[in-house]
């Protein structure tokens, strides 16, 4: 069936520094793809999203490019705030309304 | 303009009892959705609704039931719980038919002892 893989984490970076937070799938076609962001205490908030293959989705600085070739959507941002602390989920569109998430992985973020 | 509301935000329960998680929205979105959220294993679905009257199940509906008598609420029923339901509970609903930007709420964090 489906699936999402994300790297393990946590991420833990200074203020500033380059983030990237790996996400594979495996899907049948070529479902979107989604980076949902929970914060301390919250729901989960879309973050950006993808429809389809080569298309980039960007957000608050954050960028993530759909890859059939390497079935990929890698989350990227050039310079990470202490207010990026969160954890971070990929996810597919699995079918009606449904969406199938990875694991999840926590970013911190130090001044 | 609340969004997703969930009550209460934290529960603890013996093992055999009962007990309804609430959700409503005031978006008027016709799609409604329970996940739970366990370490290590992402969200997963249990519930989902396209509409007053209209339920059908995820992939872990097993001790679960819904209903959605209107649009704006989806309350999540534990018929007799257990600690294997130990967990965080999110609802969540979309505007869109096949909507995937859905809008989640806070959470419940239950225990079961």
């Amino acid at each position: 069936g489906d699936s999402v893989t994300q790297m393990e984490g946590p991420v833990t970076l200074s203020e500033e520094a380059f983030l990237t937070i790996n996400c594979t799938y495996t899907a049948t076609g070529y479902p979107s793809l989604f980076w949902y962001v929970q914060y301390p205490g919250e729901g989960l908030q879309l973050l950006l999203k993808a429809t389809k293959a080569d298309d980039k989705g960007s957000n608050k600085g954050f960028e993530a490019t759909y890859r059939k070739e390497t079935t990929s959507f890698h989350l990227e941002k050039g310079s990470v705030q202490v207010s990026d602390s969160a954890v971070y989920f990929c996810a597919l569109a699995g079918g009606y309304n449904k969406l199938i998430f990875g694991a999840g992985t926590r970013l911190a973020v130090h001044p | 303009n609340a969004g997703v509301t969930q009550t209460p935000k934290f529960q603890v329960l013996k093992t055999g009892q009962s007990m309804t998680l609430q959700c409503a929205q005031d978006m008027n979105h016709e799609y409604m959705s329970w996940y739970r959220q366990d370490p290590g294993m992402g969200l997963r679905l249990i519930h989902y609704s396209v509409g007053a009257g209209i339920t059908d199940q995820g992939e872990v509906p097993n001790g679960y039931n819904v209903s959605r008598s209107t649009t704006e609420d989806f309350p999540l029923r534990l018929l007799s719980a257990a600690p294997s339901q130990t967990s965080v509970y999110f609802c969540a609903s979309s505007y869109e038919p096949g909507g995937y930007e859905q809008y989640f709420g806070p959470g419940t964090r239950l225990t079961v002892t």
